[in-house]
């Protein structure tokens, strides 16, 4: 089992929607939760961070945390064509490991 | 601050060669990951650092791999002898070790021949 699971996608989300991603987590020691945003070919980029159990909201990103579940969820408000990327999810465990899931594809159609 | 630096940007080289990718973190951040990412594989953590020492390297793939951290602002990973199967995009990110996440280079990307 991987520490950190995704499920690959591609998610088809019609412009203007909420895209929903999910993530699950082994390791209940995990700290901190994070979402990167990748764009082909480019490098993965902060979008989101979160620590405490509920929701934290940015803009047109919610990030949501169930340490109970191991659960991280990311919604995505209003699609726009340029949200189209890779999503990864990461953990940062104890002495600061950081691990990524797989990453899920998000494709926004006009 | 100009970010995680890598160099360089691209490297072609022949099977059984020495490869050497290079990464300048970001000034005051204590911790430097090195990750590999392929299509197959996705995103796979190789080794990390904090304050110049390595913590944990249960991912590099074998003794051809090693990776070093002279000091704070200059990390390398070498591949020696290099093999096709080799060939990927190696990520250096740093960060504080906080909650606020790590931050990426733009990435080598290592084609072996």
């Amino acid at each position: 089992q991987k520490e950190v699971e995704q499920n690959s996608g591609p998610l088809s989300v019609p412009e203007g929607a909420i895209a929903s991603l999910n993530c699950t987590y082994s390791d209940r020691g995990s700290q901190s939760f994070f979402w990167y945003r990748q764009y082909s070919g480019k490098s993965p980029e902060l979008i989101m961070f979160i620590y405490s159990n509920g929701d934290k909201e940015d803009g047109r990103f919610t990030a949501q945390l169930n340490k109970a579940s191991q659960y991280v969820s990311l919604l995505i408000r209003d699609s726009q064509p340029s949200d189209s990327a890779t999503y990864l999810c990461a953990t940062r465990g104890r002495r600061g490991k950081l691990q990524f899931g797989a990453g899920t594809q998000v494709v926004v159609t006009p | 601050d100009a970010g995680v630096i890598q160099s360089p940007r691209h490297e072609v080289t022949e099977m059984g060669q020495e490869v050497t990718l290079r990464c300048k973190p970001i000034s005051g951040h204590d911790y430097l990951f090195w990750y590999r990412q392929t299509m197959m594989r996705g995103l796979e953590l190789l080794i990390y650092f904090n304050n110049n020492v390595p913590i944990d390297d249960s991912g590099m793939p074998e003794d051809r791999f090693s990776a070093k951290m002279p000091n704070a602002s200059f990390s390398t990973l070498k591949i020696q002898p290099s093999e096709p199967r080799d060939s990927a995009v190696y990520f250096c990110a740093s960060g504080t070790g906080g909650d606020y996440g790590y931050t990426f280079g733009s990435g080598t990307r290592l084609t072996v021949v």
